[in-house]
């Protein structure tokens, strides 16, 4: 059984470009989140899904980011016109479809993004 | 003040030393988790609680719902133990999420 897969694992881009980032969950695991780790600054949650649903949005921010986890795919996390603020660590994380904050989560290897 | 606070920051053990890392939060709680951040940056989900305490290998877990306090000791540490430590708490309303800056362990053989 696969772990969490995230893809790329680096990604360059230059400011003003769109960043995508893929997260492919365990498989039967219905649940993702997503999390952001800036240089020398701890995680921060950012937002948890479903299959076709976004459960809970509060930790991203209001313009540039949206999600989406389709029925069919990976989950995606989008930011357009990137700035160098941008650039950091993002961690994807599954788990079971059951309680989703309650179950353990497992992370994928995160995506550095480096805003140039 | 950050909702969930741990100590130490930095914490160095020589091999074989039994360790603590401590957490406390300020918010109501459903779950407590730790995590472990290696130095090539990936993590690991080490214990999920709600209550009690867990043991896996070396480690365990304990959590005191009425202090608000949460503990990871690790037992014979060795230096692959050597990586962050993070606290995450998932709160009981408006499902917040929030982490702890982490403990940074190193272990010298």
């Amino acid at each position: 059984n696969a772990g969490v897969m995230q893809n790329p694992r680096h990604l360059v881009r230059r400011r003003g470009q769109e960043a995508r980032l893929r997260c492919s969950p365990m498989k039967g695991h219905s649940h993702v989140y997503w999390y952001r780790q800036l240089p020398e600054e701890g995680l921060k949650f950012m937002v948890y899904l479903q299959k076709e649903n976004i459960i809970d949005e509060s930790g991203m921010p209001k313009e540039r980011f949206s999600a989406e986890f389709p029925k069919e795919g990976p989950s995606i996390l989008r930011i357009q016109q990137v700035v160098r603020g941008d650039s950091a660590a993002y961690f994807c994380a599954s788990s079971p479809p059951t309680s989703g904050y309650q179950e353990t989560q497992y992370f994928g290897p995160g995506t550095r993004l480096l805003v140039l | 003040k950050n909702e969930v606070e741990q100590s130490p920051q930095n914490l160095t053990a020589q091999e074989g030393e039994f360790i603590t890392i401590n957490c406390s939060y300020s918010v109501g709680i459903s779950a407590l988790h730790w995590l472990q951040q290696h130095p090539g940056g990936g993590i690991v989900s080490l214990f999920m609680l709600s209550s009690g305490k867990k043991k896996h290998g070396r480690l365990i877990a304990t959590i005191n719902i009425q202090e608000k306090h949460s503990s990871l000791h690790i037992t014979a540490s060795h230096p692959r133990d050597s990586a962050v430590y993070i606290c995450a708490c998932w709160t009981n309303t408006g499902n917040q999420f929030y982490f702890g800056t982490g403990t940074s362990l190193t272990v010298i053989p």
